[in-house]
């Protein structure tokens, strides 16, 4: 299993310019989530998925969409890119029940 | 706002010293989850925490859930080079939502 995959890993933008991350899960999980690590901030959560068809906003939404067409993938848009939004992003799967969550390498995003 | 808070923000001891870092829920949680990120890598779970009152141990590390389940801590004893790193806590609403985390580093 692959488990939670990311791409790109690394990607350096212009203001304006918009671009979709992408994650992708083989574990059949129901849940996915998209958080930004900023340093001192920790972990926070963009928006999260219950399963396909199923989003919703997490702590810091705007500037983001996210759309849950099938189980295993959960991309994650930015509209114009601006350089509040430089940042790392995790993407994260998880089963039900409270299971442990499963995240991607993620992908360290500049933005100029 | 964060739903849970963790303190310290950063952490540094001489290796073979004892760590422990705290979290704290304004609201009662239903479970917690603890979580290591290495530098440069991701988040990787440790454990989970149900049980008010519950303890739980791995090896040096020790895990507390709170009788009021609205705190924990993760205490380290003795501390080695490769326990450096961020450790997050994190409570369940809809979804999972972390602490600040404890930076972790460790003098040879």
């Amino acid at each position: 299993n692959a488990g939670v995959t990311q791409t790109p890993k690394f990607q350096v933008l212009k203001t304006g310019q918009s671009m979709t991350l992408q994650c992708a899960q083989d574990m059949n999980h129901e849940y996915m989530s998209w958080y930004r690590q900023d340093p001192g901030m920790g972990l926070r959560l963009i928006h999260y998925s219950v399963g396909a068809g199923i989003t919703d906003q997490g702590e810091v939404p705007n500037g983001y969409n996210v759309s849950r067409s099938t189980t295993e993938d959960f991309p994650l848009r930015l509209l114009s890119a601006a350089p509040s939004q430089t940042s790392v992003y995790f993407c994260a799967s998880r089963g039900q029940n409270n299971q442990p969550q499963h995240f991607g390498d993620g992908t360290r995003l500049s933005i100029l | 706002g964060q739903q849970v808070m963790q303190i310290p923000q950063y952490q540094h001891v001489q290796e073979g010293e004892d760590f422990t870092t705290y979290c704290n829920s304004s609201t009662t949680l239903s479970n917690i989850q603890w979580y290591k990120q290495r530098p440069g890598g991701h988040p990787v779970f440790l454990i989970q925490l149900v049980k008010s009152g519950e303890v739980k141990k791995q090896k040096r590390l020790t895990f507390q859930f709170g009788e009021a389940k609205k705190n924990s801590s993760l205490h380290i004893t003795a501390t080695q080079t490769t326990d450096v790193g961020t450790y997050f806590c994190a409570g369940p609403r809809n979804q999972f939502y972390f602490g600040t985390g404890t930076s972790l580093t460790v003098i040879p």
